[in-house]
């Protein structure tokens, strides 16, 4: 069975500051991941993904997440964090080359302090 | 581009009770999935949809969950009876097809309290 480990739920940091969120997996094969962000009052959003190539991806907003497959990971970085990042954050994850639904860590709620 | 559609987005009932969520998904997407979100959770897969047939529902509750997607477009999930555990927030998400590289877009959610 395939699992998604986030390991801080909660994580306060001021405006300008640097962010790096954790994220671990455990599956057997070739997978797919994903941020996805939920701000206030806001639905489910995709951040970015990985899915092959270039282990760094860029998405949106100036965030960056780097797969790093010796260590089941795949955490969330952004240099400069703004108010605006307030909001839950999830990764997830899908079979490689299947086709089967999303499944989620439990989510790190952002709070970015002006 | 219009996003997808759930409806209501709040229901209240007691336990015991049925309820019915509906999705919309966007126009054009064949893959329709039903997330359960319970509070302090990551979202969790109820089923998939392609088209009009199941693709997976092992994680569905089968004994009180049912979910249609009769004509490939939009879909219903229902709950019959409810149980005070199954409070949460009912997601609905589309992709343009199965493969698991697609992008989800997910809708607002329909959020669940049995009393």
């Amino acid at each position: 069975a395939q699992s998604v480990s986030q390991h801080n739920h909660h994580v306060i940091l001021s405006e300008a500051a640097s962010l790096e969120l954790g994220c671990n997996y455990s599956y057997g094969g070739t997978v797919n991941l994903f941020w996805y962000v939920q701000y206030p009052g806001q639905h489910l959003q995709l951040l970015l993904k990985y899915f092959s190539g270039d282990p760094l991806v860029k998405g949106i907003k100036g965030f960056e997440a780097e797969f790093i497959k010796s260590k089941f990971s795949f955490n969330l970085r952004k240099p400069s964090v703004q108010w605006s990042d307030t909001a839950e954050y999830f990764c997830a994850l899908s079979s490689g080359g299947g086709a089967d639904g999303l499944t989620f860590g439990k989510g790190t709620h952002l709070i970015i302090q002006p | 581009e219009a996003g997808v559609a759930q409806s209501p987005r709040y229901k209240i009932i007691e336990k015991r009770q049925s309820v019915a969520f509906w999705c919309n998904p966007i126009s054009g997407h064949a893959t329709l999935y039903w997330y359960q979100q319970i509070l302090g959770q990551g979202p969790k897969l109820l089923i998939q949809f392609q088209n009009n047939g199941v693709v997976d529902d092992s994680q569905l509750p089968k004994d009180r969950f049912s979910a249609e997607r009769l004509k490939g477009v939009d879909s219903t999930l229902k709950i019959q009876p409810a149980k005070l555990e199954d409070s949460a927030v009912y997601l609905c998400a589309s992709s343009l097809g199965p493969d698991s590289r697609e992008t989800q877009y997910f809708g607002p959610g329909t959020r669940l309290l049995v009393l």
